[in-house]
């Protein structure tokens, strides 16, 4: 069946950076655009960054433009978010997603002094 | 890009059915017939329901059934169980640069 397990969380101090990873099975990767989309603690959720079947169209959301980078892995079928300049604000669980589809069980990010 | 607009609690006894709206506009819900539905428990990750507005994934009960009428989506639940307990929440593609666009989240409560 379709999975999608994300990694790569942790705590990290402002201004750091993380990365995260996603592997997926049990469906053509290649048919689906990915995204990541987060969700704060008691907040709601916020679509991060999706990318395309070969990864030539890419969108972020305006909080984390310039600071996140997504990426895919064909070969591997895994999507990644490079995260850098890491703020308090970006605390949230991570979540792996085909859109609108299934969604992975979430990688927690927590940036804290 | 504004959220869709969800109810913040619906609540209803064993047994009853109730229905959960997310109303959007036409560049979203009311435009394109993408429209998901998510139930999530505390600490746990979203379980989809329901996507392209009413189609169930295997092994989704069918007391789950999705709707939509111009700009706004609707999720229904009969039967109501103690189980269905939790917040849920509606997904639509949207002709932004966002792609997605969320509900506000519903809280669903079994008296």
């Amino acid at each position: 069946q379709v999975q999608l397990v994300e990694s790569g969380g942790g705590s990290v101090k402002p201004g750091g950076s993380l990365r995260l990873s996603c592997a997926a099975s049990g469906f053509t990767f290649t048919d689906y655009y990915m995204s990541w989309i987060r969700q704060a603690p008691g907040k709601g959720l916020e679509w991060v960054s999706y990318i395309s079947y070969t990864g030539d169209i890419i969108h972020y959301a305006d909080s984390v433009k310039g600071r996140f980078t997504i990426s895919r892995d064909n070969t591997k079928n895994a999507v990644y978010l490079q995260m850098n300049s890491l703020t308090a604000e970006d605390t949230a669980v991570y979540y792996c997603a085909i859109p609108r589809r299934q969604w992975g069980q979430g990688t927690l990010v927590t940036v804290s002094a | 890009q504004s959220a869709l607009t969800q109810p913040a609690s619906v609540s209803g006894s064993p047994g009853q059915s109730i229905t959960i709206p997310c109303t959007g506009t036409s560049s979203d819900v009311g435009g394109y017939n993408y429209v998901s539905w998510y139930q999530q428990h505390p600490g746990k990750a979203p379980k989809l329901l329901i996507y392209a507005v009413s189609a169930r994934p295997a092994g989704v009960s069918n007391r789950f059934s999705g709707f939509k009428s111009g700009n706004t989506a609707s999720l229904t639940i009969s039967g109501l169980q103690a189980e269905d307990e939790a917040d849920y929440f509606c997904d639509s593609y949207t002709s932004s640069n966002t792609l997605d666009v969320f509900g506000t989240g519903t809280k669903v409560t079994v008296l």
